[in-house]
């Protein structure tokens, strides 16, 4: 069965600083990889997916992502955060065989200071 | 435009009472999907629908019923054998039958027991 694991439940960053979450995944074949953002009382919304092919994904908002299949990761990576980053952040993993329907991590939240 | 549009924003339900949280969407997806989150526990899988009067059971099932009649409604109802019903519902949907291009997401009900 596939795993997603977000080590880190909160992270504090000041305004301007790089950001990096965290995010393993156990998974036998190529997986589907997802990041996705939530604001306080508000749905998910999409990041940034990888498939297949370049292993460095672009998002939306600034954020990036690096698929390492070595190391089982896909960190979620954004050079100078806003303040209205702040929010919870989801790691989320699917399957291209089976059922692709993903798992997702437990959250990590990003506080940023002034 | 299109999305998904959830309602109630907020619910409260008293104990033995059934509840009908509801989820439509315009975006001519094929699949839709119920999640509940707790603080900590990232996003838990309840019942989807790929096709319509077909769907699923998610990880957590028990104490839920959904129905698919409709292509672009997918409502979920909270019975009394739900113990701890006490979260906030999330409502998905994919353009794919199984979320691997990703899923769009509703703003939430937050559903308390009183």
């Amino acid at each position: 069965a596939q795993s997603v694991t977000q080590p880190d439940i909160h992270i504090t960053v000041s305004e301007g600083a790089s950001l990096e979450l965290r995010c393993n995944y156990s998974y036998g074949a190529t997986p589907y990889l997802f990041w996705y953002v939530q604001s306080p009382g508000q749905g998910l919304q999409l990041l940034l997916k990888y498939f297949s092919g370049d292993t460095l994904v672009q998002g939306i908002k600034g954020f990036e992502a690096e698929f390492k299949r070595s190391q089982s990761s896909f960190n979620l990576r954004k050079p100078s955060v806003h303040w209205s980053d702040a929010a919870e952040y989801f790691c989320a993993v699917g399957s291209s065989g089976g059922s692709y329907i993903p798992t997702f991590g437990r959250g990590t939240s990003l506080i940023v200071h002034p | 435009d299109g999305g998904i549009t959830q309602s109630p924003k907020y619910l409260f339900r008293k104990e033995g009472q059934n509840v009908t949280l509801s989820c439509e969407q315009n975006l001519n997806h094929d699949a839709m999907y119920w999640y509940r989150q707790d603080p900590g526990q990232g996003l838990r899988l309840i019942y989807y629908s790929q096709i319509v009067n077909d769907f699923q059971k998610g990880d957590i099932a028990e104490g839920y019923s959904v129905s698919r009649e409709k292509k672009e409604s997918f409502p979920l109802t909270v019975t009394s054998a739900q113990k701890n019903p006490t979260a906030f519902y999330l409502c998905a949907s994919s353009i794919g039958k199984q979320g691997a291009v990703g899923y769009t997401f509703g703003s939430g009900t937050r559903l308390t027991v009183v």
